[in-house]
């Protein structure tokens, strides 16, 4: 099993529909979690950090985690053609800094 | 215009070559690191440093040797003894003392070996 899965897509949303996007992971220690975007040829660029269950609102962006079922999600409300991007899940656990990554999920926003 | 950067974007290499890739930041940041992207898989670490002088092996570390002499800088030497190192490297650092574990990632460098 794979310390943090995400599915690959691509998933696909009309514009203005929200997206949501998925993430699981193993490691139950896990404390810190985190979302990237990354555009084609680019490097990841933070969108959202969340530590503790519920949710959290960021402009269009909201970062939903639940421990006990070891899920985290993102969803994109009122997604444009400029959201299509691979998103990266990433989980911190243990006591010093290491990160595990997800392989990501490729997201298309269709005008 | 705080931020980390990495140079070249582009590199290119003859098999058999050693090259080192530079990251520079000034975030003031402890904690330092290098991943490597193949196309359609996900980030896999490097190495990591979390203070000057010290740094420790990641997930994939043989074929690569790193140092960190300064806080700012954290260069990675590709060695010849590396048997795929057509890659995406990205550099990044993250802040020990706020707690938050955010890492910002460099722009990375694009190596091609042939």
């Amino acid at each position: 099993q794979k310390e943090v899965e995400q599915n690959s897509g691509p998933l696909s949303v009309p514009e203005g529909a929200i997206a949501s996007l998925n993430c699981t992971y193993s490691d139950r220690v896990s404390q810190s979690f985190f979302w990237y975007r990354q555009y084609s040829g680019k490097s990841p660029e933070l969108i959202m950090s969340i530590y503790s269950n519920g949710d959290k609102e960021d402009g269009r962006f909201t970062a939903q985690l639940n421990k006990a079922s070891q899920y985290v999600s993102l969803l994109i409300r009122d997604s444009q053609p400029s959201d299509s991007a691979t998103y990266l899940c990433a989980v911190k656990a243990g006591g010093y800094q290491k990160v595990t990554f997800g392989t990501g999920t490729k997201l298309q926003v269709i005008p | 215009d705080g931020g980390i950067t990495q140079s070249p974007k582009y590199l290119f290499r003859k098999e058999g070559q050693n090259v080192t890739l530079s990251c520079e930041q000034n975030l003031n940041h402890d904690a330092m690191y290098w991943y490597r992207q193949d196309p359609g898989q996900g980030l896999r670490l490097i190495y990591y440093s979390q203070i000057v002088n010290d740094f420790q092996k990641g997930d994939i570390a043989e074929g690569y040797s790193v140092s960190r002499e300064k806080k700012e800088s954290f260069p990675l030497t590709v060695t010849s003894a590396q048997k795929n190192p057509t890659a995406f490297y990205l550099c990044a650092s993250s802040s020990r003392t706020t707690g938050s574990y955010e890492q910002y990632f460099g722009p990375g460098t694009r190596l091609t070996v042939t």
